[in-house]
């Protein structure tokens, strides 16, 4: 059974600094996509960046990037510059197998930008 | 593009009652998701249905929960009868299915169970 483990139930950080949420995971498959989601005080969970198993390079995009390390099965995302806007739940979450839709999700970690 | 529309957004109710919650996924989504999320928890899935057939539900409580989703396209999750335990915020989420898993969400239903 696939499961992710996120271990900061909370994290405080000053704005404009970087922020590395951290997500591991446990699969036997070796086809998987990974997900990160925020999820702000109106509740909508909304995508963030993904990484597939066989992808060559660490996906990026804007601030987000997400740092893969696939023999220590982690992939912890990083803000950049953070900004206040940035304070919410954020959601590790994994697909495996080739086709399969249903993602599992961490527990996630609260992330609290202070000025 | 419209996004995932769920009603109601809020729902209070005594235990033993029924609840029902409605979701319109993104047009042409194939997929339609139904997550639970107990608060300081991440979603867990309920339900999910490829057009109009269930795909797994394999973590929906059947004796007291239900849902459809007729002609593909809008879905129903129904509670009956509901126990204090049942008190979680219940998303929709669909996806389209050549995409790599990508879900939408909506903001959700949350349900107080009393």
């Amino acid at each position: 059974a696939q499961k992710i483990t996120q271990t900061q139930p909370g994290m405080f950080v000053q704005e404009k600094e970087a922020v590395t949420l951290d997500c591991t995971y446990d699969t036997s498959d070796p086809s998987y996509g990974l997900f990160w989601y925020k999820q702000p005080s109106s509740g909508e969970m909304i995508f963030l960046i993904y990484q597939g198993s066989y992808d060559q390079q660490n996906a990026t995009e804007g601030r987000y990037s997400l740092n893969f390390q696939k023999a220590r099965k982690s992939a912890n995302l990083v803000i950049s510059a953070s900004q206040l806007g940035d304070s919410a739940m954020y959601f590790c979450a994994m697909r495996d197998g080739q086709g399969a839709q249903k993602l599992v999700f961490g527990q996630g970690t609260r992330l609290t930008i202070n000025p | 593009e419209a996004g995932v529309a769920q009603s109601p957004r809020y729902k209070i109710i005594e235990k033993r009652q029924s609840v029902a919650f409605w979701c319109n996924p993104i047009s042409g989504h194939a997929t339609l998701y139904w997550y639970q999320q107990i608060l300081g928890q991440g979603p867990k899935l309920l339900i999910q249905f490829q057009n109009n057939g269930v795909v797994d539900d394999s973590q929906l409580p059947k004796d007291r929960f239900s849902a459809e989703r007729l002609k593909g396209v809008d879905s129903t999750l129904k509670i009956q009868p509901a126990k204090l335990e049942d008190s979680a915020v219940y998303l929709c989420a669909s996806s389209f299915r050549k995409a790599p898993g990508e879900l939408f969400f909506g903001e959700g239903s949350r349900l107080t169970v009393l």
